[in-house]
């Protein structure tokens, strides 16, 4: 059975601090990874995703994750958060011929304080 | 490129009705897939659509359905409401071709359903 457990439901960080977003995953298979954002009353936004290659993943907005196999990890990271930061964010796993069904990991709530 | 439009964005309905809801996927995409999320549950797929075909469906109730039109447009219905459906329902589209994962969903901004 797949599964993704994002451990922390919420994190508050002050402006221009760094934060780190933890995911990781559970799967018999390989995986496809993404970090997904989603803003108050919007639909989910992409940040960044692992299909292979480099485990180091750069995303939109300053965010990169790192893919750890071993630790069956992907999290996600920000050297100096802003305001706008503010959003929660979601961590998904998919499969290579798996038509498009994502299970997503229940979310964190970024809250960046000024 | 129009991104994928959800209509209606907020609608309330009472227990027992029916309700049917309706994407629009960017032009281009074939492949339509609806999640429900509530804040108890997350984010729960539903069933994706390719060509007019569900070719995955998730552990929800008959009660949901949905269908796929031949220009890609996706509607998904539930009847015979209950409180327990009231959701943000998401609708994503996406470019894969065939049977292999491009990597992306994208995504509109949902449908608010309320249930009294």
């Amino acid at each position: 059975a797949q599964s993704v457990t994002q451990l922390d439901s919420q994190v508050p960080v002050f402006e221009e601090a760094p934060v780190e977003l933890r995911c990781n995953y559970s799967s018999s298979v390989s995986v496809y990874l993404f970090w997904y954002v989603q803003y108050p009353n919007q639909g989910l936004q992409l940040l960044l995703k692992y299909l292979s290659g480099s485990t180091l993943v750069k995303g939109i907005n300053g965010f990169e994750a790192e893919f750890n196999k071993s630790q069956t990890s992907f999290h996600l990271r920000k050297p100096s958060v802003h305001i706008s930061d503010t959003a929660e964010y979601f961590c998904a796993v998919s499969f290579l011929y798996n038509f498009n069904k994502f299970y997503f990991g229940s979310g964190t709530k970024l809250n960046v304080k000024p | 490129k129009a991104g994928v439009t959800q209509t209606p964005r907020y609608l309330i309905k009472t227990r027992g009705q029916q309700v049917t809801l309706s994407c629009s996927p960017i032009s281009g995409h074939r492949s339509v897939s609806w999640y429900q999320q509530t804040p108890g549950q997350g984010l729960q797929f539903l069933f994706e659509y390719f060509s007019e075909t569900q070719r995955n469906k998730g552990n929800f109730p008959g009660r949901f359905s949905g269908r796929q039109f031949s220009n890609s447009r996706s509607e998904m219905n539930v009847s015979t409401l209950e409180l327990g459906d009231s959701a943000l329902y998401l609708c994503a589209s996406s470019p894969q071709l065939g049977r292999t994962n491009t990597g992306e969903l994208f995504f509109g901004e949902g449908s608010r359903l309320t249930v009294l």
